[in-house]
């Protein structure tokens, strides 16, 4: 069956750019009609969707992160990655990739991402 | 934005009775022209990625025990265990994919044992 990993570094500068890259394993990235998103929890707190894409290139971004948000697919490798710009500690999270039909599933086991000098 | 408000944010139960977890959306998730409510319920436990238990707000998915079910319609849902096992312990999400521009989650309920 379909898995998902996120991979990344756990540690991110304020004010820089965190990137995070999701490998789908057990089949391919391009086949059925799936989007696949990222999700971010902070410790304690309820879950944020930050975006999704197709297998075309076609993105949706959450209104509240589009303006540092950019979702890539490399169909080739069988992943897609996220890139959020101008990081504070407020995006200090664990980091959720997850196939998406709506709703989501299956989703990766998740990264924490920390930001803090 | 849909926003998604579940009732109770914590409810303690005693094994082997029922519990029941509420969910509002601010507006109809309800597709007229299928007639499909979009909506799902997801269970989180310590320390893992949330796990789906129903989407179409009342299709369970695979694997899934029976005693969990999904009722309610347009904008008041309803996430059911008939007969709560220990392993139940966990918070429960609902989540709208009404809005394809922007997906929601409830705040979460987190359900204990009494």
């Amino acid at each position: 069956q379909v898995q998902l990993q996120e991979s990344g570094p756990g540690l991110v500068k304020p004010s820089q750019t965190l990137s995070l890259t999701c490998t789908v394993s057990g089949g391919s990235i391009s086949s059925g009609s799936y989007y696949w998103s990222w999700i971010r929890q902070p410790a304690g707190k309820g879950l944020e969707w930050i975006g999704r894409i197709y297998t075309s290139g076609s993105t949706n971004y959450n209104p509240s992160l589009k303006s540092r948000v950019t979702i890539s697919v490399d169909t080739s490798k069988n992943q897609f990655s996220l890139k959020l710009s101008s990081v504070t500690a407020a995006d200090t999270a664990v980091y959720y990739c997850a196939r998406t039909l709506g709703w989501f599933d299956p989703w990766g086991q998740g990264t924490l991402v920390t930001v803090s000098s | 934005d849909i926003v998604m408000t579940q009732s109770p944010d914590s409810l303690a139960v005693s094994l082997g009775e029922r519990a029941t977890i509420n969910c509002k959306s601010s507006q109809s998730v309800l597709y007229s022209s299928n007639n499909k409510n979009y909506l799902a319920w997801y269970q989180q436990k310590p320390g893992q990625p949330p796990k789906l238990l129903i989407y179409w707000a009342s299709t369970r998915e695979s694997g899934v025990p029976d005693r969990f079910s999904g009722s309610g319609s347009g904008t008041d849902f309803t996430l059911t265990i008939s007969s709560l096992q220990a392993e139940d312990v966990a918070v429960y999400y609902c989540q709208q994919y009404y809005s394809t521009l922007l997906y929601t989650f409830g705040q979460g309920t987190k359900l204990e044992i009494k």
